[in-house]
């Protein structure tokens, strides 16, 4: 079965400090793997996609095949950072539905 | 412009009543989910469509019901409210049924007391 694991809750760095995110999926195929935020009372919104590999915000994520992972990293984190991040996958059959990570929380400290 | 909308924004209501949680989408989406989720905490899918008349429980069991009369309505039903339904409700809607990311609305914080 697929499965989205991040195994972090809850992670706190300093401003200007690095970040990563930590995310590893199970899953047989090739799926597409999907980052999104929460920001506190906003609405949970894609901040990035595998297939585009661009940086949004800072962030980039590689999908890493033979360790399954898609860590999100940003060189120097902000404030603005602090959110709820989840990992997603998509598995390519037809139909099939988004499988989401329990989430973590990136608090950026001042 | 194209988005998803989700009303209400917050529901307070009492034990027993019957709610309709409202989800429309301007994007001509063909699938749509509902999910739970607690604050902060993990997404549940309830319910998704891949379109017009097609309805599917997901994979956490919820008493609520659901139908696709239309493309761009989705609406989430619970005809008894209990306060084990507190919770927020987020619609969510896909580009396509093989590919595509989801956009989601701004959900429903519904109390139940």
């Amino acid at each position: 079965a697929q499965r989205v694991t991040q195994p972090e809750k809850l992670l706190s760095v300093f401003k200007g400090a690095p970040v990563e995110l930590k995310c590893n999926y199970s899953y047989s195929g090739s799926p597409e793997l999907f980052w999104y935020v929460q920001y506190s009372r906003q609405r949970l919104q894609l901040l990035l996609r595998h297939i585009s590999r661009e940086s949004i915000k800072g962030f980039t994520a590689d999908l890493n095949k033979g360790e399954t992972s898609f860590h999100l990293k940003k060189p120097f984190a902000q404030e603005e950072d602090s959110a709820m991040y989840y990992c997603a996958l998509r598995p390519v059959n037809y139909g099939q539905n988004f499988v989401f990570g329990p989430g973590t929380r990136l608090s950026v400290l001042p | 412009e194209a988005d998803i909308y989700q009303t209400p924004r917050y529901l307070v209501i009492g034990t027993g009543k019957k709610i309709t949680l409202e989800c429309s989408q301007t994007m001509g989406h063909d699938k749509m989910y509902w999910y739970q989720q607690d604050p902060g905490m993990e997404l549940h899918l309830i319910h998704y469509s891949y379109g017009v008349n097609s309805t599917e429980k997901g994979d956490l069991s919820s008493e609520s019901t659901v139908s696709r009369i239309r493309t761009e309505h989705f609406p989430l039903t619970l005809e008894s409210a209990r306060p084990s339904h507190t919770s927020q409700y987020l619609c969510a809607s896909s580009e396509s049924v093989v590919r595509g990311a989801e956009t989601f609305g701004s959900g429903t914080r519904l109390t139940v007391v």
